[in-house]
């Protein structure tokens, strides 16, 4: 079955970078892609970028573009999501999800459990 | 870049009753894009809907979507316990992945 394992929680200082991992199983890796959503704590849901594993093509929000990076090893069928220049307002859990079309349809079919990444001084 | 508005905020409800999820774009989608998450306290989003009538393995007939253009809605049509919960709806654009703010949906 398909699963979407990520990595654990993190703590970081201030400025430290964080690279969040996110092992795909049960399915052909590179044909489908890859999204990180974050959510702060309470707050809702904000999309932050995406990955193609076939050919590493990304796209990601703007208010994140030079701050972060997201790259897949198909060797382990295994994507990343690194954030540099972490501030206070980064503390929230991140997650991985899979793209999927069928039939002219889009939408994120399956979720990692999520990665609590907690930045404080 | 296209903005969701989902409202209510918080919806307050009994087990039984219907419940209407609205969710605004700022410009027209096409309900082809549109899906439809539940999220609840402690575990990741899971995916409800997507279209106009498609649902994800094991969601029930009682949820539906409605809608085109810049308004669609999600209805639940008779509440069970385990439909308490935040809802999410998201468009697939081309190049972004919008969610709304969600809209939480709680025992009266």
């Amino acid at each position: 079955q398909v699963q979407l394992v990520q990595s654990g929680a993190e703590v970081k200082k201030p400025g430290a970078s964080v690279k969040v991992s996110c092992k795909a199983s049960g399915y052909t890796f590179t044909n489908y892609g890859i999204s990180w959503v974050r959510q702060a704590p309470g707050q809702g849901l904000e999309w932050m970028g995406w990955i193609k594993p076939y050919n590493g093509y990304t796209n990601s929000v703007q208010k994140f573009q030079g701050r972060v990076t997201m790259t897949t090893d198909t060797s382990t069928t295994t994507a990343y999501m690194e954030l540099r220049g972490l501030r206070s307002d980064d503390t929230a859990v991140y997650y991985c999800a899979r793209e999927d079309q069928w039939l002219g349809f889009y939408y994120f079919d399956y979720w990692g459990q999520g990665t609590l990444v907690t930045v404080s001084s | 870049e296209i903005v969701l508005t989902q409202s209510p905020g918080t919806l307050s409800l009994s087990p039984g009753e219907r419940a209407t999820l609205s969710c605004r774009a700022s410009q027209s989608v096409s309900i082809n894009y549109l899906a439809w998450y539940q999220q609840k306290p402690g575990q990741a989003p899971r995916l409800l809907t997507y279209g106009a009538s498609g649902r994800a393995t094991g969601i029930p007939d009682r949820f539906s979507v409605s809608g085109s253009g810049t308004d669609f809605t999600l209805t639940i049509r008779r509440l069970e316990p385990e439909d308490f919960a935040v809802y999410y709806c998201q468009d697939y654009g081309s190049s972004t992945r919008t969610f709304g703010q969600g809209t939480k949906v709680e025992i009266k």
